[in-house]
């Protein structure tokens, strides 16, 4: 399958700091994109999403950004809890309209009180 | 509304044995998917049901790895014989019919040791 894979696979951040967390992907042909979080002994936890025809999205402190020229998402965590520190991962649509999801390797967010 | 449910959480077998596990979607939701999260990456696709028709089972080793969602709900996942390298986290997710892109709600998963 194609690649998504993170610049960085761990990331240390202080209490109260905005948090960014990248992911690059390969394959042009993905139209959906989607971050999700994952604690430890949990499964993924759907953070937010966003469609190719889209470059910015927001939710509650958190906003995913979308460059289609460069392959490149961004996950960007507003004032960062204790509570926010978990895997990270970027999921891509490989199969438009199929929700077949293929998974990046994770970014480890660490956040420090 | 209940989540989605696994079981067992854990599970320690030796190589050759056999495993199941059983995944109980969210009530409703038609597509179900189990994915395989080997210790440091991300989980990878294994099979994908809606209702009870197979969408994708392209990644399914499917010389040992087989699973059935008879019913279209409840779902079993079986491994015969498993191997070392099946040592994983096995997560079950679904993910409600009518949209193109769903959210997929995933389960606690099952920890799966093969010595």
């Amino acid at each position: 399958g194609e690649n998504v894979g993170l610049h960085l696979p761990t990331l240390s951040v202080q209490e109260g700091d905005n948090s960014i967390i990248n992911c690059a992907y390969s394959n042009s042909a993905s139209d959906y994109f989607i971050w999700y979080k994952q604690e430890s002994g949990k499964g993924p936890q759907f953070i937010i999403d966003i469609r190719s025809n889209m470059d910015k999205r927001q939710g509650q402190r958190v906003t995913v950004l979308l460059n289609k020229t460069v392959k490149h998402l961004s996950l960007q965590i507003a004032a960062t809890q204790p509570g926010d520190s978990a895997v990270y991962f970027c999921a891509e649509n490989l199969s438009p309209g199929a929700n077949n999801l293929f998974f990046g390797t994770g970014t480890r967010l660490t956040v420090i009180p | 509304e209940a989540g989605v449910a696994q079981s067992p959480r854990y599970k320690i077998i030796e190589k050759r044995q056999s495993v199941a596990f059983w995944c109980n979607p969210i009530s409703g939701h038609a597509t179900l998917y189990w994915y395989q999260q080997i210790l440091g990456q991300g989980p990878k696709l294994l099979i994908q049901f809606q209702n009870n028709g197979v969408v994708d089972d392209s990644q399914l080793p499917k010389d040992r790895f087989s699973a059935e969602r008879l019913k279209g709900v409840d779902s079993t996942l079986k491994i015969q014989p498993a191997k070392l390298e099946d040592s994983a986290v096995y997560l079950c997710a679904s993910s409600p019919e009518g949209q193109p892109y769903n959210e997929q709600f995933f389960g606690p998963g099952t920890r799966l040791t093969v010595l």
